[in-house]
C-alpha cells in the first residue's frame, strides 16, 4: 500500500528559529500533497495545497510568508516554519495523493511532526 | 467554511457497546471518509464510502451515507478498549477543492 513519511515526528526550537518538516511519498508519485494543522483535541485543518512544480495554493487566513512550502518533485514536499513562536506550536500533519500505473492511491497521510517553540 | 460537525464531540462507553458517531457535511461529493487518529499521532483511514452507496461494512465497522441529508454515520459494534481514539469523517467534495476537509471529530473512550 501507499507509505506516506513524515519527518521530524516531534521538534522543539526556539522562538525566531526555523523549522523545516518534510513528506515524502515512497512508493507512489504525489501529484498533489496537502498540509494540515491540528491544535490539541481539535480537528484537522487545512493550511494549503501544493502541487509539483508549481506555487502552494494556500487556504485564507494562512501566512504564506511564514509557511513556506516547496513541492520541487513529485515525492517530496517540506513546510518551513519561518521565525517560529510559540503560537505556531501545534501538530502538522501531510496528505499525499497520486496516480501509480493509473491507480489511484487516494489520500494517504504521514504520521505528523509535533512542533513546540520554545 | 467546508468543515463538517460530528458528534457527539465525546463519547464514553463499556467494552463490548455499540458507539455510533455522526456526521453532518455541507458539500456535494464523491465519497466520504472515516479516519481514526490516537492521541498525538497520525491518521489511520478506516473505510471510505462512495456517493452513490448508502451502506458499507468492514469488520466491526458500519457506515451509512445519506446524501439527501448530507450525513453519514459511523458505527463500531462490540467495542474495545482499543478503539479508543478520536474519529473523523473527512468529505472530497464533488467539484472544486482537490482536498479532503475533516469534521469536528469524536473523543470515544472505551472503558474496560
Amino acid at each position: 500500500g501507499a507509505v506516506v513519511s513524515q519527518h521530524p515526528s516531534w521538534v522543539i526550537c526556539k522562538s525566531g528559529t526555523s523549522v523545516k518538516i518534510e513528506c515524502r511519498s515512497l512508493d507512489f508519485q504525489a501529484t498533489t500533497m496537502f498540509w494540515y494543522r491540528q491544535f490539541p483535541k481539535q480537528s484537522l485543518m487545512l493550511m494549503a495545497t501544493s502541487n509539483e512544480g508549481s506555487k502552494a495554493t494556500y487556504e485564507q487566513g494562512v501566512e504564506k510568508d511564514k509557511f513556506l512550502i516547496n513541492h520541487a518533485s513529485l515525492t517530496l514536499s517540506t513546510l518551513t516554519v519561518t521565525s517560529a513562536h510559540p503560537e505556531d506550536s501545534s501538530f502538522y500533519i501531510c496528505s499525499a495523493r497520486g496516480l501509480q500505473d493509473r491507480f489511484d492511491y487516494g489520500y494517504t497521510f504521514g504520521s505528523g511532526t509535533r512542533l513546540t517553540v520554545v | 467554511s467546508q468543515q463538517g460537525e460530528e458528534d457527539p464531540q465525546a463519547l464514553s462507553i463499556q467494552e463490548g457497546e455499540n458507539a455510533t458517531m455522526n456526521c453532518s457535511y455541507k458539500t456535494s461529493i464523491n465519497n466520504l471518509q472515516w479516519y481514526r487518529q490516537n492521541s498525538g499521532r497520525g491518521l489511520v483511514h478506516l473505510i471510505l464510502i462512495r456517493s452513490n452507496e448508502r451502506e458499507k461494512h468492514s469488520g466491526r465497522l458500519r457506515v451509512t451515507l445519506d446524501t439527501s441529508k448530507k450525513s453519514s454515520s459511523l458505527l463500531i459494534t462490540a467495542s474495545r478498549a482499543a478503539d479508543t481514539a478520536s474519529y473523523f469523517c473527512a468529505t472530497d467534495a464533488l467539484t472544486g477543492a482537490n482536498n479532503l476537509f475533516f469534521g469536528t471529530g469524536t473523543r470515544l473512550t472505551v472503558i474496560p
